[in-house]
């Protein structure tokens, strides 16, 4: 199946510092990508939907001033965690969809100390 | 909205088949989904069946949908140690919507 892949596999930062995370599509061209959070033992919630050369469209309640999403090429998008807090502690995992299926990347864990 | 509803923990004996079920509430879901993650991994997607389909095979996965009711399951015959896991349904209504997932079934296999 195709491939998506993020970094960093896992970040710890301190409070009040931003974090950037990297979704790329390997071997097909994505125009639009998901952003997915995951608390330990819950599912997957969709935190914004990112459209190549477009802005992105936030889910209720996601600040889009904190997560900024930036889909600038059609096999990137990064997510940036602006002054990160411990409750922005989580996993968050990417996925694009190049026809009918769905792939996602390996996620990358978010640590805020 | 879509609703997508699973039963959250299933164990089975190594070696016996496993039975996944989910139910969703869209008539309109085009495609259903069926992924697994395993502790601190992303999600890999095992197999998905087009909504005009009633059964779909896959080696030892079996989906079987049944539109009527909007019961999704997923089989895995001769189930092993390899499959214990978070599996996750999801289903999208077309195009570029995202997808909407159920809960996670926590599938636990005894040797």
């Amino acid at each position: 199946g195709a491939v998506v892949s993020q970094h960093p596999s896992w970040v710890i930062c301190k409070s009040g510092t931003s974090v950037k995370i990297e979704c790329r599509s390997l071997d097909f061209q994505a125009t639009t990508m998901f952003w997915y959070r995951q608390f330990p033992k819950q599912s997957l919630m969709l935190m914004a939907t990112s459209n190549e050369g477009s802005k992105a469209t936030y889910e209720q309640g996601v600040e889009k001033d904190k997560f900024l999403i930036n889909h600038a090429s059609l096999t990137l998008s990064t997510l940036t965690v602006t002054s990160a807090h411990p409750e922005d502690s989580s996993f968050y995992i990417c996925s694009a969809r190049p026809g009918n299926e769905q792939y996602f990347g390996p996620g990358t864990r978010l640590t805020v100390t | 909205g879509e609703d997508v509803e699973q039963s959250l923990f299933l164990s089975v004996r190594e070696g016996d088949s496993s039975v996944i079920n989910c139910t969703y509430t869209d008539s309109s879901s085009t495609y259903l989904y069926w992924y697994k993650q395993e502790p601190g991994a992303g999600l890999q997607l095992l197999t998905y069946i087009f909504s005009n389909m009633d059964m779909k095979q896959d080696q030892r996965l079996t989906v079987l949908l049944n539109k009527k009711d909007k019961h999704l399951s997923l089989r895995i015959a001769d189930t092993q140690t390899g499959d214990s896991a978070i599996y996750f349904c999801a289903d999208v209504l077309s195009g570029n919507t995202p997808l909407v997932f159920g809960k996670g079934t926590r599938l636990s296999v005894i040797a």
